[in-house]
């Protein structure tokens, strides 16, 4: 079935690395992705997005990457700090023919190094 | 601070009880959600509201029943729960739920432990 997934569950980066996170999706109509942070004890909160219109866009120390070609999408951390250090998730929006609903990923642990 | 606020933050309640969870949201949004995170599983949505009206539910039993008095406010009443049922219970809103990829704001949720 179409399932949004990710490559690695635990990441370990040293402190002021870059990190890279990643996750792959299967549903070819998806056309909004969003990274959302999760630290313990709290709810996920919102990164970034980026539509299908886009390869890339960039925030504050972050940058999301889209691949339609072979359906990836990244988060990449630049200076990656110690406050980093979370679950990361990624949610799509193609499940259904509107594309209102969100489907998420089951989230990547960064763990960061001092 | 999302603008989405839960109480209460954690809860433990016994199988027979009653109990409801509080959502709500000053982000002058339109449509709410709840959401479960159970460990190593990735989030499961349960209901979706717009505009008060519930226009989603996922095959969610009935011993949990939303109520949306108003776009600010929802509520998760429960009743009879399994302890299957102790997760993460996540409340988001939205501007709307009928965009073509809306961003969802996320409350910091309630710990619920059934026992």
């Amino acid at each position: 079935g179409e399932s949004v997934g990710l490559h690695l569950p635990t990441l370990s980066v040293q402190e002021g690395d870059n990190s890279i996170i990643n996750c792959a999706y299967s549903n070819s109509a998806s056309d909004y992705f969003i990274w959302y942070k999760q630290e313990s004890g709290k709810g996920p909160q919102f990164i970034i997005d980026i539509r299908s219109n886009m390869d890339k866009r960039q925030g504050q120390r972050v940058t999301v990457l889209l691949n339609k070609t072979v359906k990836h999408l990244s988060l990449q951390i630049a200076a990656t700090q110690p406050g980093d250090s979370a679950v990361y998730f990624c949610a799509e929006n193609g499940n259904n023919n509107a594309g209102n609903m969100l489907t998420f990923g089951g989230g990547t642990r960064l763990m960061v190094k001092p | 601070e999302t603008g989405v606020t839960q109480t209460p933050r954690h809860l433990v309640m016994g199988m027979t009880n009653k109990k409801s969870l509080k959502c709500e949201q000053h982000l002058g949004h339109n449509a709410m959600y709840w959401y479960k995170q159970s460990a190593k599983k990735p989030l499961e949505l349960m209901f979706v509201y717009n505009f008060k009206e519930q226009t989603e539910n996922n095959s969610v039993p009935s011993r949990f029943s939303p109520e949306c008095p108003n776009s600010s406010h929802l509520f998760l009443h429960l009743h009879t729960l399994q302890p299957e049922d102790s997760a993460l219970y996540l409340c988001a809103s939205s501007q709307a739920h009928g965009g073509r990829g809306e961003t969802q704001y996320f409350g910091p949720g309630t710990r619920l432990l059934v026992l």
